[in-house]
């Protein structure tokens, strides 16, 4: 059974620190996505990691790839209060291009304050 | 393109009760998902569908039925519906490998 864990779980930072959120995988996946979800909205998809090393940013987030430590990495740099979301990682359990569903880690509710 | 409908936005049952959830895309998608979200959870996946015709259980498949209508629409059926099946339900679709495009979502209460 593939489990998904992320972590912090909860996070407060102020604007201009810079922090990295965690996602750990149990089974063998070259496949990661990160999504967005503001408060009472749907999934943003922000990235997708499709292999061992894959590093993609997009602005002030930055997400990275390690299939060998089965190990997604979230950088948030110089953090703004636009960011202030919950942040979700999700894993396929098989990376050959079919359409099994996803499983999720439970978020990481991210507050940045002034 | 609306991208990924669902209807209702939100609904009240009362247990037992039985309602349908539909979600519909108009991006020429081939694999469709359900999903349902509970406080301080993540994303969970209930049925998806590959293609047209064709449906699997994800991993909380007990009490939901499901029927893919046609490529473009994923319906969910509660057919008595619970307390414990109050959650907020999503919708996905994806072409291929690429990443998932999620519906607004609709808020189920069971009393």
């Amino acid at each position: 059974e593939l489990k998904v864990e992320q972590n912090p779980l909860f996070l407060s930072m102020q604007e201009g620190k810079n922090y990295t959120i965690y996602c750990n995988y149990s089974t063998t996946s070259d496949r990661l996505y990160w999504y967005r979800q503001d408060p009472g909205k749907s999934l943003e998809s922000l990235f997708v990691l499709l292999s061992n090393g894959a590093v993609k940013q997009e602005g002030r987030l930055m997400a990275s790839l390690d299939t060998k430590a089965r190990l997604s990495t979230l950088h948030i740099t110089a953090a703004v209060h636009d960011l202030s979301a919950t942040y979700f990682c999700a894993v396929e359990l098989h990376s050959g291009g079919g359409a099994d569903g996803l499983t999720f880690g439970k978020g990481t509710h991210l507050i940045i304050q002034p | 393109n609306a991208g990924v409908t669902q209807t209702p936005k939100f609904q009240v049952l009362k247990t037992g009760q039985s309602m349908t959830l539909q979600c519909a895309q108009d991006m020429n998608h081939n694999s469709m998902y359900w999903y349902r979200q509970d406080p301080g959870m993540g994303l969970r996946l209930i049925y998806y569908s590959a293609s047209e015709g064709t449906t699997d259980k994800g991993e909380v498949p007990n009490g939901y039925n499901v029927s893919r209508l046609n490529k473009r629409e994923f319906s969910l059926r509660l057919e008595s519906a619970a307390p414990s099946q109050t959650s907020v339900y999503f919708c996905a679709s994806r072409h291929r490998a690429y990443e998932q495009y999620f519906g607004p979502g609709t808020r189920l209460t069971v009393t």
